[in-house]
């Protein structure tokens, strides 16, 4: 399965964007980058997906590179409730989500 | 819609012990995961089903895990004999198809196994 790196943990001031990365460098050319985040122990929660273009919704936008090989999620003004472990994932044709250790984000006041 | 509907929330066994995990996954959705996570080896994708039928069980530790789906909106996760090193939280998840499509979670099983 194609992987994603995320850095282990980020801190964000609060009323600011906070912009997470993510590299994947070996994905292939139909796999979608998607974006979850888990707050305490609730179940992972969907924020975004794209395949090659940028992509914005009512949560936060995407912006993948133009070889795809990395991608970067940004939440234009963060919140404490924005703390939170973000996971990028790669979807596979297969139908596999194979979630990595993700980013820490820490809103701070 | 509900969401995806997991109980029970939380189970607390004997080492030996059978423990069944179930899972009622968003009505219309074709595509149903069981995820277990834990703070050494993070989120696992145990197994998936397609349609009801188990498409990829490569994740499933051994074999005293077994999974089921016998129709669309019920599947449940078995472990006979249950083990210490089985205590985690187990997620379920469903999607309206397998491929690229968007995961709905559920809320969990806090397994403890003692």
């Amino acid at each position: 399965d194609a992987k994603t790196t995320q850095p282990p943990s980020m801190d964000c001031a609060e009323g600011r964007a906070a912009n997470l990365p993510c590299n994947h460098s070996t994905i292939s050319g139909n796999e979608y980058v998607y974006w979850y985040r888990q707050i305490h122990s609730q179940g992972p929660q969907y924020i975004i997906h794209g395949l090659k273009n940028n992509e914005t919704n009512e949560m936060a936008s995407l912006i993948i590179t133009e070889d795809r090989k990395s991608s970067t999620l940004i939440l234009p003004h963060a919140t404490l409730r924005d703390t939170a472990v973000y996971y990028c994932i790669l979807r596979t044709n297969a139908g596999k989500s194979t979630f990595g250790d993700g980013t820490t984000l820490t809103v701070k006041p | 819609d509900a969401g995806v509907i997991q109980s029970p929330r939380h189970e607390v066994t004997e080492m030996g012990q059978e423990v069944t995990l179930r899972c009622k996954p968003i009505s219309g959705h074709n595509s149903l995961f069981w995820y277990r996570q834990t703070m050494m080896r993070g989120l696992e994708l145990l197994i998936y089903f397609n349609n009801n039928v188990p498409i990829d069980d490569s994740g499933m530790p051994e074999d005293r895990f077994s999974a089921k789906m016998p129709n669309a909106s019920f599947s449940t996760l078995k472990i006979q004999p249950s083990e210490p090193r089985d205590s985690a939280v187990y997620f379920c998840a469903s999607s309206p198809e397998a491929t690229n499509e968007k995961l709905f979670f559920g809320s969990g099983t806090q397994l403890s196994v003692l």
